[in-house]
């Protein structure tokens, strides 16, 4: 059973064109986070979302913004993607913002144009 | 900030063979650890953590760790691997307290029949 859902798996923009990824639970967590994770290079965490509460991490750029409608959803959008922007974005989930295990989907595969 | 450095990024062996990945984090404070593992085609999944109480723990699938702390070290183990074991394997750390994962680069195992 998929617990952490992220569409579609595979997005190709155009450079400077709006992109939204997105990605959905079924575990009813609190928290949401964003990664991205660029070709041999560790997983980033971009920001998270705690409830409704946005947590953005110092050196995410300003291209990259979030919305989390409801506790089921939560969407990565990039307004104006670069070449430096293709990336595996993943998504995780967990129940508690401390000391608690997270939950990944299978990723979405970015790439520009 | 922490970080994580993994070595030897792309790892092969035989099966039956012994493995060893090494992990090594840089932060001050208490910290949470984890393995996840990320098989061909699939999401992140966790292998194994530590959060507290006997530093060394068992995971899924015969895997074990062993958290030194006066090494910052936390090294994963598996005294005999199999064909299935072929996957990329992330060092993980957080801050106690605290759910933002600071990854290492990850290695790459394969396992050869």
């Amino acid at each position: 059973d998929a617990m952490v859902i992220q569409n579609p798996r595979y997005q190709v923009t155009q450079f400077g064109k709006p992109v939204t990824l997105s990605c959905s639970q079924t575990l009813n967590h609190n928290v949401m986070y964003w990664y991205q994770q660029k070709s041999s290079q560790a997983p980033k965490l971009l920001f998270h979302y705690y409830d409704k509460d946005f947590n953005n991490e110092a050196d995410t750029p300003d291209n990259f913004q979030s919305r989390r409608p409801n506790t089921s959803f939560c969407f990565l959008d990039i307004r104006s993607p670069g070449l430096g922007d293709a990336a595996m974005y993943l998504c995780a989930t967990s129940r508690a913002m401390g000391d608690d295990e997270q939950y990944f989907g299978p990723g979405t595969r970015l790439t520009v144009t | 900030a922490q970080s994580v450095s993994q070595h030897n990024h792309h790892v092969i062996l035989s099966e039956a063979a012994s493995l060893e990945l090494g992990c090594n984090y840089s932060y001050g404070g208490t910290v949470n650890l984890f393995w996840y593992v990320q098989y061909p085609g699939q999401h992140l999944q966790l292998l194994l953590k530590y959060f507290s109480g006997d530093p060394l723990v068992k995971g899924i699938k015969g895997f074990e760790a062993e958290f030194i702390k006066s090494k910052f070290s936390f090294n994963l183990r598996k005294p005999s691997v199999q064909w299935s074991d072929t996957a990329e394997y992330f060092c993980a750390v957080t801050p106690y307290g605290n759910n933002r994962l600071a990854f290492g680069k990850g290695n790459q195992v394969v396992v050869i029949p």
